[in-house]
């Protein structure tokens, strides 16, 4: 079975401030995990992924994100945030496929929110 | 490429109505899904599919059909329309080779009245 709590429902940062998103995995096999990012009014687009390769994932706009198994951690992180990274962002988990068959499982968001 | 598209962008029904959410891809993906977005809920999974012909239950199935006649469309039918259906609806294809990436489309805002 798998899950994924993402740990603050709410992060607000002033620009130019790092940004830490937090996500906690659980999974009984070694997990896919991605983030991805949602703008109001728009569909989710992928931010980065890992899938068993290096353990620090570079993503776009400047995130990335470290795979801790002894943690089973997955946070996101960008070092100065911009006004337009404003956004709602989830974290997903996904087991190996059993079957054919792929059934991720998204966090509940985190709304992150930029000040001038 | 157009990616993955949906129509209608909005939808108003009443209780009871019928209707049906249409979405496309022309990645030739071999996985299709179908998502409903309710605050503080994220995505929760409704149907999925891992090819024509074949298709399976998400999480929150109950009030919704789905069929896949063709790799490219993957349309999402409200059988008869309850207010608890009001929510956003997101279809998405998966990239199967290099990590099950997902591609969205822009959703489908649906008030059910």
């Amino acid at each position: 079975a798998q899950s994924v709590t993402q740990l603050d429902s709410h992060v607000s940062v002033s620009e130019g401030t790092p940004v830490l998103l937090r996500c906690n995995y659980s999974s009984s096999y070694s997990p896919s995990l991605f983030w991805y990012v949602q703008h109001p009014n728009k569909g989710l687009q992928l931010l980065l992924k890992y899938t068993s390769a290096a353990t620090l994932v570079k993503g776009i706009n400047g995130f990335e994100a470290e795979f801790k198994k002894s943690e089973t951690s997955f946070h996101l992180t960008k070092p100065s945030a911009h006004m337009s990274d404003a956004a709602e962002y989830f974290c997903v988990v996904s087991d190996r496929p059993s079957g054919g068959s792929y059934i991720p499982t998204f966090g509940r968001g985190t709304s992150l929110i930029v000040h001038p | 490429n157009a990616g993955v598209t949906q129509t209608p962008k909005f939808q108003v029904l009443k209780t009871g109505q019928s209707m049906t959410l249409q979405c496309a891809q022309d990645m030739n993906h071999e996985y299709m899904s179908w998502y409903r977005q309710d605050p503080g809920m994220g995505l929760r999974l409704i149907h999925y599919s891992v090819g024509a012909g074949i298709t399976d239950q998400g999480e929150v199935p109950n009030g919704y059909n789905v069929s896949r006649s063709t790799t490219e469309d993957f349309p999402l039918r409200l059988l008869s329309a309850a207010p608890s259906q009001t929510s956003v609806y997101f279809c998405a294809s998966t990239k199967v080779t290099g990590g099950y990436e997902q591609y969205f489309g822009p959703g489908t805002r649906l008030t059910v009245t």
